[in-house]
């Protein structure tokens, strides 16, 4: 069984341009979070959907955004990046939104830095 | 909202020794989930035991167990049999009903032979 698979796995960008990042989940798995972690800030939510819509924000300003499509795929977006964003992105996929008994399963993330 | 503390930054152990982590969470939540995650250099966080608040009994996946303390709000790791492979950054994680996680600061676990 396919584990969760983020892309790219390194990103380098420049500040004040925008970035996509993807992410797919184990089949079968609808609900999609979506974690930043720093050095200094440790690892901190920005978002989780679910069935295509947002169920749960992060404090985190307007410039990270995300989606989630009908295949359970989802993509997250940072506008007018700055250096602080620079960051390990990880996603993580769970059977079912309410359900802890199941757990996350992480991507192995995607590292970007902003220069 | 809940907060979650690991107050080792580092730890040692000899290779086929016992290691403990600490963890505390605070949470004003009476339904809520517990979870050690294991994050070596592939940057890969892995699961490594999880613990439902309701449950009175200790959870036990092979060499790790925790022993958890829900009057006292801790949730400490212990590893058995201690491997080189077990090196790696350690996160104790609380989750209530929002589902989102709420990580600690995790502990870099070292193991030396």
């Amino acid at each position: 069984k396919a584990g969760v698979t983020q892309t790219p796995r390194y990103l380098i960008k420049t500040r004040g341009q925008q970035v996509t990042l993807s992410c797919s989940p184990i089949s079968g798995h609808r609900s999609v979070s979506w974690y930043q972690q720093t050095p200094g800030q440790g690892l901190q939510f920005l978002f989780e959907y679910f069935s295509e819509t947002q169920r749960n924000k992060g404090n985190f300003p307007g410039r990270f955004s995300g989606r989630q499509f009908s295949n359970s795929r989802s993509e997250m977006n940072v506008s007018t990046l700055e250096l602080g964003d620079s960051a390990l992105y990880l996603c993580a996929s769970s059977l079912d939104i309410g359900s802890g008994n199941y757990g996350y399963t992480f991507g192995s993330g995607t590292r970007l830095t902003v220069v | 909202a809940q907060t979650v503390t690991q107050s080792q930054p580092e730890m040692s152990v000899q290779e086929a020794e016992t290691v403990t982590l600490s963890c505390t969470y605070d949470t004003s939540e009476s339904d809520y989930y517990l979870f050690w995650y294991k994050q070596p250099p592939s940057r890969q966080m892995i699961l490594v035991i999880r613990q439902e608040a309701y449950k009175q009994q200790n959870a036990t996946e092979n060499r790790f167990s925790v022993n958890f303390q829900k009057a006292a709000k801790s949730f400490s790791l212990k590893i058995s049999d201690s491997q080189l492979g077990d090196a790696a950054m350690y996160f104790c994680a609380s989750r209530g009903a929002a589902s989102k996680l709420t990580f600690g600061t995790g502990t870099r676990l070292q193991v030396t032979l």
